[in-house]
């Protein structure tokens, strides 16, 4: 089974960056397609963007609101997926999950990292 | 992109009710298409994938429909561990997208 554990949010200013980790365990992460999805407070759920797996070529996909603030990238080695969030806003707020959405029959997801942009 | 919208954005109903949730797609997208509760403070749970599978460990009370643009979660009796906010999920093609979300609450 499949456990995500996301870390490194936290507080940070308008226009500051952060840079959050998603730590995979129980199977290879060049073997997982690793999705961001982000939830601000008290609102829906919003896919942020994807890693592709070493069958994808290791793409990446990004939904529009975030591509050009946002870099999404991994390090296979160490079992790890980074979202680098730059130039962040106060609409940025929101819990952060990584996910491993496509997975059958069971997806996972991390518990979520709460990122507060806020002066 | 693909717009995703479903309705109703909320609903009241009583246990044992039999509950349906619609998601339609602005394009068509197969079968493409997840089914997950979220209740608050928890990770979203995906219930069916594939527009119909139900996912091990779900309930059977659960069910899923559709192909193309319109989907439907259908609830056949209403539990109080239900009450929840539904979402739906397009991943057939980037970038993903998820509905707005429908409310279920007690009634």
């Amino acid at each position: 089974e499949v456990q995500l554990v996301e870390s490194g949010g936290g507080l940070v200013q308008p226009g500051g960056s952060l840079r959050l980790s998603c730590a995979a365990s129980g199977a290879a992460l060049s073997d997982l397609n690793i999705d961001w999805v982000r939830q601000a407070p008290g609102k829906g759920l919003e896919w942020v963007g994807r890693s592709g797996n070493k069958v994808n070529s290791y793409t990446i996909q990004y939904a529009a609101s975030v591509k050009g603030t946002f870099t999404i990238s991994r390090d296979d080695s160490k079992n790890l997926v980074f979202l680098q969030l730059n130039s962040l806003k106060t609409e940025d707020t929101a819990v952060y999950f990584c996910a491993d959405l496509g997975a059958v029959p069971t997806d996972s997801w991390g518990r979520g990292n709460l990122v507060t942009v806020s002066s | 992109d693909i717009q995703m919208t479903q309705s109703p954005s909320s609903l009241s109903a009583f246990v044992g009710d039999r509950v349906t949730i619609t998601c339609r797609a602005s394009q068509a997208i197969r079968n493409a298409l997840g089914w997950y509760q979220q209740k608050p403070g928890q990770v979203p749970k995906r219930l069916i994938y594939a527009a119909s599978t139900l996912q091990p460990g779900v309930p059977s009370r659960f069910s899923g429909s559709g192909s193309g643009t319109e989907f439907t979660l259908t609830i056949s009796s209403l539990q109080p561990e239900d009450f929840a906010t539904y979402y739906c999920l397009q991943y057939s093609g980037f970038p993903f997208t998820f509905g707005p979300g429908t409310k279920v609450d007690i009634k």
